[in-house]
């Protein structure tokens, strides 16, 4: 089993839609999460963490549910610019390596 | 720019040569990460540095892969008789000692072996 695993894709929206995406993580002792998203191409870029009781960036909502090891982001009102790969991300130990999921891909259509 | 910076962008060699990429992180962090990502995939760790102590290796860091940050602040990578199964993005990211740990990530080198 992938230490995280995530529904590859393709999502593809209408702009304006709300769409959403689940990781599930397999270590139960990992510290800290992340969503990641990466252009075609380019660098991982932090979007945002992820904290037990939720956490809300604008258009960009983040859950954590640690009992069910699951973690998700909802992304409201979609723009153009939201097509990209979104990497969930686990730290399994402070200060130590990420482990990453495969990445959802995220397709924003006019 | 203060960002991470990883040099060459790109590399192209023939298999069996050897190459070494080079990641100078943001100044003040005194973490440095080495990934490996390939199509569709994520990126997959290979190694890290607390300042010039490399504190663990992957499995994936065969022993033809050698990382170095002499100084604690810029760091390399070389990989000795390269194969076609190295081609791939090779990512620097740093960060500071924190308990969060959020990683900032270089643009990234990519090495086509043929």
């Amino acid at each position: 089993r992938k230490e995280v695993e995530q529904d590859p894709g393709p999502f593809n929206v209408p702009e304006g839609a709300t769409v959403a995406f689940n990781c599930t993580y397999s270590n139960s002792a990992s510290q800290s999460f992340f969503w990641y998203r990466q252009d075609c191409r380019k660098e991982p870029k932090l979007l945002m963490s992820v904290y037990s009781s939720g956490n809300e960036d604008g258009r960009f909502t983040a859950q954590l549910n640690r009992a069910s090891q699951y973690i998700s982001l909802l992304i409201r009102d979609s723009k153009l610019s939201d097509s990209a790969t979104y990497l969930c991300v686990v730290n399994m130990e402070y200060g130590n390596k990420l482990v990453f999921g495969a990445g959802t891909i995220l397709r924003v259509k006019s | 720019d203060t960002g991470v910076s990883q040099n060459p962008r790109h590399k192209i060699t023939k298999r069996g040569q050897n190459v070494t990429f080079r990641c100078d992180p943001i100044s003040e962090h005194n973490r440095l990460y080495w990934y490996r990502q390939t199509l569709g995939q994520g990126p997959e760790f290979l190694t890290y540095f607390q300042n010039e102590a490399q504190l663990e290796k992957s499995r994936l860091l065969s022993d033809r892969f050698s990382a170095e940050r002499p100084k604690g602040s810029f760091s390399t990578l070389e990989i000795q008789r390269t194969e076609q199964g190295d081609s791939a993005m090779y990512l620097c990211a740093s960060s500071t000692s924190t308990v969060r740990n959020i990683q900032y990530f270089g643009a990234g080198t990519r090495l086509s072996v043929l």
